[in-house]
Parts: structure tokens; sequence; C-alpha cells
């Protein structure tokens, strides 16, 4: 199946500071991703969808301006967390769509602790 | 609003039983349901899906039962082995390539020896 890879695995920030997170499909190109955030046993929760070439469609509740995305190329989106508080700690996981069906391959996560 | 609902929220199986994890949703959108396996600290991981035009669906020891009428399907996984033992997430979408996938709430498997 198709391979979707994050970058970094795991990162620990002061509050305060932006962390971006990378998220690439590495063996075919993906015109939308999605971006997830999964706390502690519970659920994964669609935070925005990433669309190459124009602007990220967020759901409710989520803040634009504090989580960031970018989708500057067929193979790469990235997600920043501006001004990152200890409530942002999270797993942050992406997704692409790939093939016929449109199967939804996920990443490994990244995991982000804010002190 | 939650789309999909997922039940049971845990779930301690005996090697070589039947795990079987329910789901129902509402939307009548939805074409496509799809079920994950994740491990702590790692990605969801597809494990099998099925669109509505089946009522079943096998692949090696997990199988799918549809229900459109009900709106419901589930997960069976045969001669459940501790390996098994992972958060599992059904999920819907209405099956384009833009189309989000809903997650239900996920139900803790755990497999005793």
């Amino acid at each position: 199946g198709a391979v979707v890879s994050q970058h970094p695995s795991w990162v620990i920030c002061k509050s305060g500071t932006s962390v971006k997170i990378e998220c690439r499909s590495l063996d075919f190109q993906a015109t939308t991703m999605f971006w997830y955030r999964q706390f502690p046993k519970q659920s994964l929760m669609l935070m925005a969808t990433s669309n190459e070439g124009s602007k990220a469609t967020y759901e409710q509740g989520v803040e634009k301006d504090k989580f960031l995305i970018n989708h500057a190329s067929l193979t790469l989106s990235t997600l920043t967390v501006t001004s990152a508080h200890p409530e942002d700690s999270s797993f942050y996981i992406c997704s692409a769509p790939e093939g016929p069906g449109n199967e939804q391959f996920f990443g490994p996560g990244t995991r982000l602790t804010v002190l | 609003q939650q789309q999909v609902k997922q039940s049971p929220q845990s779930l301690i199986v005996q090697k070589g039983g039947i795990s079987i994890i329910n789901c129902a949703y509402e939307n009548t959108a939805f074409d496509y349901f799809p079920w994950y396996q994740q491990f702590p600290g790692k990605g969801p991981a597809l494990l099998i899906a099925i669109r509505p035009d089946v009522s079943e669906k096998k692949e090696g020891r997990f199988t799918i039962s549809f229900n459109k009428s009900a709106k419901q399907f589930s997960l069976h996984i045969m001669d459940s082995q501790p390996g098994d033992s992972a958060t599992y997430f059904c999920a819907a979408s209405p099956g384009s390539s833009a189309s989000k996938i809903i997650f239900g709430s996920g139900t803790r498997l755990s497999i005793r020896p």
C-alpha cells in the first residue's frame, strides 16, 4: 500500500513557541490530505482538510489562525501549531487518499508535548 | 453530533474466541465503511473496508457484516490472537477522494492468552 510519513515523530516545546509538523506522501501524489488530532484514549478528530494550491478547510471549532496548514506540493502538507500551549499537547496524525477506492493512508503520527 | 456510534468501549476475549465490535451510522450519504486497527503510539492502519452494495466481506480472520436498512455494521475477528490486542475504530465516509472520514469512538480489544 501507499506510504505516508510524518516528521518529527515526537516534539517537546515550551509554551508560546510554534511547532511545524510535516506530512509526506512517499510514493504517490495527494491533492488532498487530512489532519487529525487524537487525545489519549480517544478517537481521531478531524481538524482540517489540506488542499494543494488552495486554502485549507477547517472543521468547526478549530482555530485556523492557531493551526496553520500549507499544502505547497502534491506530496507535502505542513501543520504549524502557533503559540503552542499545554492544552495543544496531543497526537497529530495526517492521512492521504490513494488508489481507485480512495483508501485513506495514515501517517505514523506526531506526539506533541507542550511544557 | 456523533455520526458513527461504536460499541463496546472495551472488550476482553479469550485466545481463539470471536471478537465482535458493532457500529451504527446516521448519514445515509455514507458509502464507504472502513475499519482501522491502531496500536499505542502508532497511526491507524486500514484493516478491512466495505461498501453498501454487499452485506458481508471477509479477509482472512476478519469479517465485516453490513446491514444497510438498519444502518449498522460490525467487525468479527475469528480465532482472536494476543497480537490482535489493539484499539479498533469503525469509520464512515461519503467515499470520494476529498471526503472526510468520520471515526467511531473506538474499542480497546484485549485478547487473553
